[in-house]
Formats: structure tokens, sequence, C-alpha cells
């Protein structure tokens, strides 16, 4: 079955310093994919970074990486030199490989506020 | 481009009246999701389409709801004699095939039952 678990419910930092958001995951899948989500007070859901399970370098997209560590299963969202507007929740989501699509599971969720 | 789209935005009924939400994914995309998001809280998965067909309902809370996809675009979901526990905001999104694709997701309805 699969698990996906943020153990911080909610996280305060200075504006301008790095972050780092726990995810981990559990799944008996060799084939996978991590998701990040970011949301807004608007509600609107913002996909920001993908990890796939066979990627061997960590991705990253501007100021967004994923700290993956496979083999402690976890998939983990640093945000660097974080701005006011960084201020949201943020879920992990995990897809296991399947025929063509298949569930997809979040997090419960870390709400980050950025202090100014 | 369009994007998700989801209607009503907002929907207030009265406990025991059947409601029903609309989503229109993304033109090509064969995957299609429901999440609901209660105040403050993480997203449930409900259920997930791949082109009409429903792989995995598991999701879905009681009998009272359920949801179909036609012709491979436009899903709707139901849920009848709501009650106010129901009340949530429901999320669509959409995806193309494989699972490196990610969720393109609606603006949502949020449901008030009263």
């Amino acid at each position: 079955a699969q698990k996906i678990t943020q153990t911080q419910p909610g996280m305060f930092v200075q504006e301008k310093e790095a972050v780092t958001l726990d995810c981990t995951y559990d799944t008996s899948d060799q084939s996978y994919g991590l998701f990040w989500y970011k949301q807004p007070s608007s509600g609107e859901m913002i996909f920001l970074i993908y990890q796939g399970s066979y990627d061997e370098q960590n991705a990253t997209e501007g100021r967004y990486s994923l700290n993956f560590q496979k083999a402690r299963k976890s998939a983990n969202l640093v945000i660097s030199a974080s701005q006011l507007g960084d201020s949201a929740m943020y879920f992990c989501a995990m897809r296991n490989s399947g025929s063509s699509a298949s569930k997809i599971i979040f997090g419960s969720g870390t709400r980050l506020s950025i202090r100014p | 481009g369009a994007g998700v789209s989801q209607s009503p935005s907002n929907k207030v009924t009265e406990k025991g009246k059947d409601v029903e939400l609309r989503c229109d994914p993304i033109s090509g995309h064969t995957a299609l999701y429901w999440y609901r998001q209660s105040l403050g809280q993480g997203l449930e998965f409900l259920i997930y389409f791949q082109g009409n067909s429903a792989p995995d309902k598991s999701g879905l809370p009681s009998d009272r709801f359920s949801a179909e996809r036609t012709g491979g675009s436009v899903s709707t979901l139901t849920i009848q004699r709501t009650q106010q526990e129901d009340s949530a905001v429901y999320l669509c999104a959409s995806s193309l095939a494989g699972y490196n694709s990610p969720l393109h997701f609606g603006n949502g309805t949020r449901l008030t039952v009263t």
C-alpha cells in the first residue's frame, strides 16, 4: 500500500533563509513518481517539482530542489532564499506506475510561514 | 490555454438534497481525479478515471457518493442525501498518462451543507 508522511504541520522561517520540508513515503513498487505542490491561501494547487524513482540526479526547478534519498524513502523539498510569497501549504504526493494512470496520494501537508 | 474547469465554484445546499459537481479537464488528458479537502486539511483521494473507466473507487466515503465520466472528458461527482460532514472543497485534477505526469488542478467547488 502507498503512504506519504509529512511530519511537520507548520514551520516558521526567516525571509532569505533556506528551508527544508520533509516527506517520507512507503511503496512496494520499484517505479513511482514524487511530486510537490504549493497551495497558497487562495486555494489553488500549484505544481512545483517532480522526481522519478529512477532519476539519478536530484530534481531542481529554480529555487526549488528535491533531496531524494531512495534507500531512506525520503523526498524532501528544499526552498532556497525564501520569499514572503513562499508562505503557503506544501503537499508531497506519490504516484505508482500503473497501466497508464494510477492513484495519486497526498501527504497531510506542511504550512510554511515566512517572517519578514 | 484552457485549464481544468470546475462548476459551480460555490454550492450551498440543504441537508438531504442531492448535488452534482462538474469537472471539465484539460483537452487530451486521459486521467481525471477527484479529491476532497476539508478546511485546513490535506487532500483526501476519492476516485480516479482512466478514460471513462474508474479503476479505483476505494476513496468514495459512502454509497451516497458516485462519479462518472463520459466521452473521456467531462466528469460529474454526485452526492446524494447530503450531510453536513460533506461540507468541503471538492478538487478535480487531470493529467496525461504516465506516472511522471503532474496533476493540473481546477479551482475547486466549495460545498456547504446547511
